[in-house]
């Protein structure tokens, strides 16, 4: 079951930074936080991961709370390549079989 | 990152026959797999999980006869949609994670829109 919170939509100016905000109030101590999107009709795209500490990668950056409760996607220059549905998933560490759920995830609609 | 492709793209078949997909890591030993399914405007539904030499397990409610899967090798899964009725029509996707690492990821195929007509 997904234990993940986000709103279903967001618009943003095309050249701004695109904040997504995402809540896991239960999330417990071994599990990260993943975030993908998906394009329509197209496979999810793997964006980034983290524990606690913030992470950043050519895509994207990843800010966590440091009661890890909530945490935000930060793309800082989106483009209207970026319009997606993007999902926000905790998942257990550890083994390659634990699950990723998805939950309903943000669509994220870029605007020129 | 690592690749995954699923074939077919796209199938239509006609109600009562059977439909097989297949996902296949392409650069990365995938220990496990894992099989979706998406109906319009709606999330993934994670469908079951696969090991490689092992039965698949089945989410709540996903009927283990009808969708036989496959996890023979450590770069292919099939996913077979049996005897399949319109009803089943809908995009399946299959993801893979690759070695035990601790916080690996999992790649996803380009997915499969199925047709029953």
């Amino acid at each position: 079951d997904a234990k993940t919170t986000q709103p279903p939509s967001m618009d943003c100016a095309e050249g701004r930074a695109a904040n997504l905000p995402c809540n896991h109030s239960t999330i417990s101590g071994n599990e990260y936080v993943y975030w993908y999107r998906q394009i329509h009709s197209q496979g999810p795209q793997y964006i980034i991961h983290g524990l606690k500490n913030n992470e950043t990668n050519e895509m994207a950056s990843l800010i966590i709370t440091e009661d890890r409760k909530s945490s935000t996607l930060i793309l800082p220059h989106a483009t209207l390549r970026d319009t997606a549905v993007y999902y926000c998933i905790v998942r257990v560490a550890g083994w390659t079989g634990n699950q990723f759920y998805f939950g309903t995830g943000t669509s994220l609609t870029v605007i020129p | 990152g690592a690749v995954v492709s699923q074939h077919p793209s796209r199938v239509i078949c006609k109600s009562g026959t059977s439909v097989k997909i297949e996902c296949r890591s392409l650069d990365f030993q995938a220990t496990t797999m894992f099989w979706y399914r998406q109906f319009p405007k709606q999330s993934l539904m994670l469908m079951a999980t696969s090991n490689e030499g092992s039965k698949a397990t089945y989410e709540q409610g996903v009927e283990k006869d009808k969708f036989l899967i496959n996890h023979a090798s450590l770069t292919l899964s099939t996913l077979t949609v049996t005897s399949a009725h319109p009803e089943d029509s809908s995009f399946y996707i299959c993801s893979a994670a690759g070695e035990p690492v601790q916080n690996t990821e999992a790649f996803f195929g380009q997915g499969t829109r199925l047709t029953v007509v």
